[in-house]
């Protein structure tokens, strides 16, 4: 498996544009999550889906960010507009539960946690 | 509520000397704890993980952790440091396996030839 891919990996922008990151999470994985990393916060949960379904959001920082999950097999991050204040690092995350994910086809996959991807480094001039 | 807390923002040891990073945690329920490392410019990568039996977790790369309820810790160790050791650590909590991870702020370990 070509574990969880992110794009872009760079994303350099404008203050006011609109910006869209793109996960793919491990086959048969049925839980996603969005995290954001930046120095004065560390590494903290935007949101997480389970089989598709926005589970919590709470960690959105405000009405310019939203995700959706069309399927299971890609999500997205929109910030729209974007600001200064938005420059970190976003990762997407997997994981599977093995009890619960026979519709993903994840049953007999080990529960090893969540999987990171390598990230996308957001930098908004 | 969960909460981690890591003891040093910058650890450096010598090369085959012992590793040590601390973390202390708090959780209303039976929590599971992780420890993962992250190099440069790169994603997060599970090293091990503490879900229930027994206490000491080994993972990858030789680090092991122990988790020790009465004191609330899960501290990771390795016996003898190497220079591919050199990165980032985070300690997290969670209420299981797929639910958000709440991460500590890092340690940064160095390590000395």
């Amino acid at each position: 498996d070509a574990g969880v891919i992110q794009s872009p990996r760079h994303e350099v922008t404008e203050m006011g544009q609109e910006v869209t990151l793109r996960c793919k999470p491990i086959s048969g994985h049925d839980y996603l999550f969005w995290y954001r990393q930046t120095m004065m916060r560390g590494l903290e949960l935007l949101i997480y889906f389970n089989n598709n379904v926005p589970i919590d959001d709470s960690g959105m920082p405000e009405d310019r960010f939203s995700a959706k999950m069309p399927n299971a097999s890609f999500s997205t991050l929109k910030i729209q507009p974007s600001e200064p204040r938005d420059s970190a690092v976003y990762f997407c995350a997997s994981s599977t539960d093995p009890r619960t994910s026979y519709r993903t086809g994840g049953v007999g996959l080990p529960d090893r946690g969540q999987f990171f991807g390598p990230g996308t480094r957001l930098t908004v001039l | 509520a969960q909460s981690v807390t890591q003891l040093g923002s910058h650890v450096s040891v010598s090369e085959g000397a012992l590793v040590l990073l601390r973390c202390n945690y708090s959780s209303s329920v039976p929590p599971y704890l992780f420890w993962y490392v992250q190099y440069p410019n790169q994603g997060l990568q599970l090293l091990l993980k503490y879900t229930t039996g027994a206490t000491l977790v080994k993972g990858i790369n030789g680090f092991e952790a122990e988790f020790k309820k009465s004191e609330t810790s899960f501290h990771l160790t390795k016996p003898s440091a190497h220079m591919s050791d050199a990165a980032e650590y985070f300690c997290a909590v969670s209420f299981s396996g797929n639910t958000p991870l709440v991460f500590g702020k890092g340690t940064r370990l160095s390590v000395i030839a």
